[in-house]
């Protein structure tokens, strides 16, 4: 009974492509998150949703749209893919929007070619 | 604002020695602090919090990390290193001003030598 769920777990890619990155929680979780984790392992946290509302948009390229359809999944599509989209990509959740532990997905390494 | 600072981007110790991660923080609002362990080609795993009650707080696997307002750290302690401690470390800090800004430090690799 996974948490939080993440698909696929590898993405390998050529440029300019466009794809998506699933995520899902049976958490029961109002708030979940994306991050990316570059190379230097440096984690940035991209978007965070609470009960299907954006409500964090730390500067990302308009290439990465996220998409809540229901407050257990979030998605993440991405146009256009780059070289430096390389990187491995997070999802997590918590129960609010309080001062909460965040519950982490085992991540999706995406890899541009 | 807020922002995590962590000291050392490498750690190595000797198994059955004792481990010290830095961690300092700054922060406008009263924080909560965390640290969380990833092991390699992993996701990340909950090691403790601290969420303003008591300043020594104890996290699994013999870890824990004390609170000191004054010197805005948390750095996290274990008495004695095992090989399964080898792990990227990261100190986090959040607090509820509006929203839940979390904000992670740049992690520590921690290297246990047998």
């Amino acid at each position: 009974d996974t948490a939080v769920s993440q698909t696929p777990k590898y993405l390998v890619t050529q440029m300019g492509n466009d794809k998506s990155i699933k995520c899902e929680q049976n958490l029961g979780h109002d708030t979940m998150y994306w991050y990316k984790q570059d190379s230097k392992k440096f984690l940035k946290i991209m978007f965070s949703y609470n009960n299907k509302e954006l409500i964090i948009n730390e500067t990302v390229p308009n290439r990465f749209s996220p998409k809540s359809p229901d407050k257990a999944h979030l998605n993440l599509h991405i146009n256009s893919l780059e070289l430096g989209d390389s990187a491995v990509y997070f999802c997590a959740s918590t129960p609010g929007q309080g001062k909460n532990t965040q519950y982490f997905g085992p991540g999706t390494r995406l890899t541009v070619l | 604002a807020q922002s995590v600072t962590q000291l050392d981007s490498h750690v190595s110790v000797s198994e059955g020695t004792p481990v010290l991660l830095r961690c300092n923080y700054s922060s406008s609002y009263s924080p909560s602090l965390f640290w969380y362990v990833q092991h390699p080609n992993k996701g990340l795993q909950l090691l403790l919090k601290y969420t303003s009650a008591a300043t020594l707080v104890k996290g699994i696997n013999g870890f824990e990390a004390e609170f000191k307002k004054s010197e805005t750290s948390f750095h996290l302690t274990k008495p004695s290193a095992h090989m399964s401690d080898a792990a990227e470390y990261f100190c986090v800090v959040t607090h509820s001003g509006g929203y839940q800004k979390v904000t992670f430090g740049t992690g520590t690799k921690l290297q246990v030598i047998p």
